[in-house]
């Protein structure tokens, strides 16, 4: 029971280079979402997806882009890194009807991200 | 736009003591979530308890529950016989019903004292 999955837990970047943070999940949620959480703060939402093919911005996505191919990937990428990007992010899904409603986001473990 | 507020930056307390979080809202709204999510040193994000807005008794999961004062845009959140298990960051957090973003407060950062 895996759950939300994601890749690597830590990593290092020097500033200009990209990478891509993966996240997948076998619960077959519809909705994905990335967050940010920097120190001593809340977590903030940069993108977010509905459905396979379907993303929109959420709250800080300058200087990411997501893609949503398939139900159970949901990657965030990094063109150009930068300091301010130094964070740690976390991946969530989450299931919604209509006749249910909102159900609770379960969480990826985290990837804590370092730009220098 | 929603906001939530967290006014307890840090909260200490004994083992087997209870405790109260407070965490407040601000909305327009009439039909909305919200959640309680615990994160341990570990990092990980795990949900504590949640409230629907149109339900007038208030949450409980085991020694969690919360209060739920809608009026009065409040929700906070007590544990009982409090472990040192408990100890970690408590983030409270809203959501519209129908919409896909959760908003977080700032975080209490709850340490259980042996």
């Amino acid at each position: 029971n895996a759950g939300v999955t994601q890749t690597p837990k830590f990593r290092i970047l020097k500033i200009g280079q990209s990478m891509t943070l993966q996240c997948t999940q076998d619960m077959n949620h519809n909705y994905m979402y990335w967050y940010r959480q920097d120190p001593g703060m809340g977590l903030k939402l940069i993108y977010y997806s509905v459905g396979a093919g379907i993303t929109d911005k959420g709250e800080v996505p300058n200087g990411y882009n997501v893609s949503r191919s398939t139900t159970e990937d949901f990657p965030l990428r990094l063109e150009l890194a930068a300091p301010s990007q130094t964070s740690v992010y976390f991946c969530a899904s989450s299931y919604e009807t209509g006749m249910i409603g909102n159900q609770p986001q379960h969480f990826g473990d985290g990837t804590r991200l370092s730009i220098l | 736009a929603q906001t939530v507020t967290q006014s307890q930056p840090e909260m200490s307390v004994q083992e087997a003591e209870t405790v109260t979080l407070s965490c407040t809202y601000d909305t327009s709204e009439s039909n909305y979530y919200l959640f309680w999510y615990k994160q341990p040193p570990s990092r990980q994000m795990i949900l504590v308890i949640r409230q629907e807005a149109y339900k007038q008794q208030n949450a409980t999961e085991n020694r969690f529950s919360v209060n739920f004062q809608k009026a009065a845009k409040s929700f906070s959140l007590k544990i009982s016989d409090s472990q040192l298990g408990d100890t970690a960051m408590y983030f409270c957090a809203y959501l519209s019903r129908g919409a896909q973003k959760l908003v977080f407060g700032q975080g209490t950062r709850l340490t259980i004292n042996p």
